[in-house]
């Protein structure tokens, strides 16, 4: 049972370019969201779903997009890359029920130069 | 809004008990959570409180009082291993998604 898989684990980007930060879960939750940690911030919610076809905004929303296909799935879209995007991004999958506990992925260390 | 504060830093000593304080003020509210993480690591789930009063798991108790805003965890028998940041999150909000705290980076001394 892998859980929450993310990737990739490290990443640099020059300015203005685009990618896609991948996350995947095995455990039929409803569930996912996306986060970036940066220091003395804590964890930030950028973007969440909780179903297939239903994303919503976060916290901090601007810069990024998402889409939920699949259940499973739940990319983050980076449309033009800055600087102050440099940060950890976690993403988070839990079961739909009200206070269930979020399990993360490893990670992604993200640097834009 | 919403404001979720805890310590930046703490000490304590191989052995000791530590409590690690939360406070927040949240316009939505459905329980409060704690979680760990290890240096350059994924957030793990430790404990959570949806009403008033201590909950116990292992070494690991956390009490929330709804009326003042606060919680805290307390972590009894220090192990070296405990050496890491815990974070405080409410949940009740953005869909049920967590507003996390800042995080307390504690640092267990032999």
């Amino acid at each position: 049972n892998a859980g929450v898989t993310q990737t990739p684990k490290f990443q640099v980007l020059k300015t203005g370019q685009s990618m896609t930060l991948q996350c995947a879960q095995d455990m039929n939750h409803e569930y996912m969201s996306w986060y970036r940690q940066d220091p003395g911030m804590g964890l930030r919610l950028i973007h969440y779903s909780v179903g297939a076809g239903i994303t919503d905004q976060g916290e901090v929303p601007n810069g990024y997009n998402v889409s939920r296909s699949t259940t499973e799935d739940f990319p983050l879209r980076l449309l033009s890359a800055a600087p102050s995007q440099t940060s950890v991004y976690f993403c988070a999958s839990r079961r739909g029920q009200i206070n269930t506990e979020a399990f993360f992925g490893q990670g992604t260390r993200l640097t834009v130069v | 809004g919403q404001n979720i504060d805890q310590p930046t830093e703490m000490t304590a000593t191989e052995g000791a008990i530590v409590q690690i304080n939360c406070t927040y003020q949240t316009s939505g509210f459905n329980g409060l959570f704690w979680y760990q993480q290890h240096a350059g690591e994924a957030p793990t789930f430790l404990s959570y409180n949806v009403l008033d009063g201590l909950e116990e798991k292992g070494r690991f108790s956390s009490f929330l009082s709804r009326s003042k805003g606060y919680s805290y965890l307390l972590l009894k028998e220090l192990q070296m291993k405990d050496s890491a940041s815990y974070l405080c999150a409410v949940s009740g909000l953005y869909g049920q998604n967590f507003v996390f705290g800042p995080g307390t980076r504690l640092s267990v001394l032999p």
